[in-house]
């Protein structure tokens, strides 16, 4: 089964430009989610999708923001980039289980740098 | 979301046990532990996770404390290839937001 995949791999852009990853979940997974890594702050969670529908968000300005299709693969927005915005952009999928038990599967992540 | 305490580095020497502890003080009872490693900024690999029962699989096994505020990961054999930073993460059912700590940096020394 393939796993999660997410394009691009790698991203250059300057100040003030916006840009868009893209994330596909490993097949049958509902829920899509996305962290943000920097060397400074490490692995904080961005927002999370569920039918489409956004239902648990991080702690991020509006600048950040994302979209899940009907076939659940999911993008995320990053508009009026500034330097801070480099890191690394991990997307991860889950089936959602009842009960609850689930876990979350990464992709490589997308490296976006912000010149 | 209850927070984890490890410790920020360990090494271990090649093909010897390594044992990666993380405090969970505050677990509710509907939260369960969860282990990833990330390998030089790849994305975060799962390993193993557990509610209260001891786990084992392929990649690793995982001890729980009775009392649920701690828990250990073992690698039993390691490699060279385990060289990593470790994650434990405790996650509510239902929640989809993994609240990551530093990790532990494990080194595996030939």
């Amino acid at each position: 089964k393939a796993g999660v995949t997410q394009t691009p791999r790698y991203l250059i852009k300057t100040r003030g430009q916006q840009v868009t990853l893209s994330c596909s979940p490993i097949s049958g997974h509902r829920s899509v989610s996305w962290y943000q890594q920097t060397p400074g702050q490490g692995l904080q969670f961005l927002f999370e999708y569920f039918s489409e529908t956004q239902r648990n968000k991080g702690n991020f300005p509006g600048r950040f923001s994302g979209r899940q299709f009907s076939n659940s693969r999911s993008e995320m927005n990053v508009s009026t980039l500034e330097l801070g915005d480099s890191a690394l952009y991990l997307c991860a999928s889950s089936r959602e289980l009842a009960g609850g038990e689930d876990t979350q599967y990464f992709g490589p992540g997308t490296r976006l740098t912000v010149l | 979301d209850a927070k984890t305490t490890q410790p920020t580095s360990m090494d271990c020497a090649e093909g010897r046990a390594a044992n990666l502890p993380c405090n969970h003080s505050t677990i509710s009872g509907n939260e369960y532990v969860y282990w990833y490693r990330q390998i030089h900024s790849q994305g975060p690999q799962y390993i193993i996770h557990g509610l209260k029962n001891n786990e084992t699989n392929e990649m690793a096994s995982l001890i729980i404390t009775e009392d649920r505020k701690s828990s250990t990961l073992i690698l039993p054999h390691a490699t060279l290839r385990d060289t990593a930073v470790y994650y434990c993460i405790v996650r509510a059912s239902g929640t989809y937001k993994y609240i990551f700590g530093t990790g532990t940096r494990l080194k595996v020394l030939a």
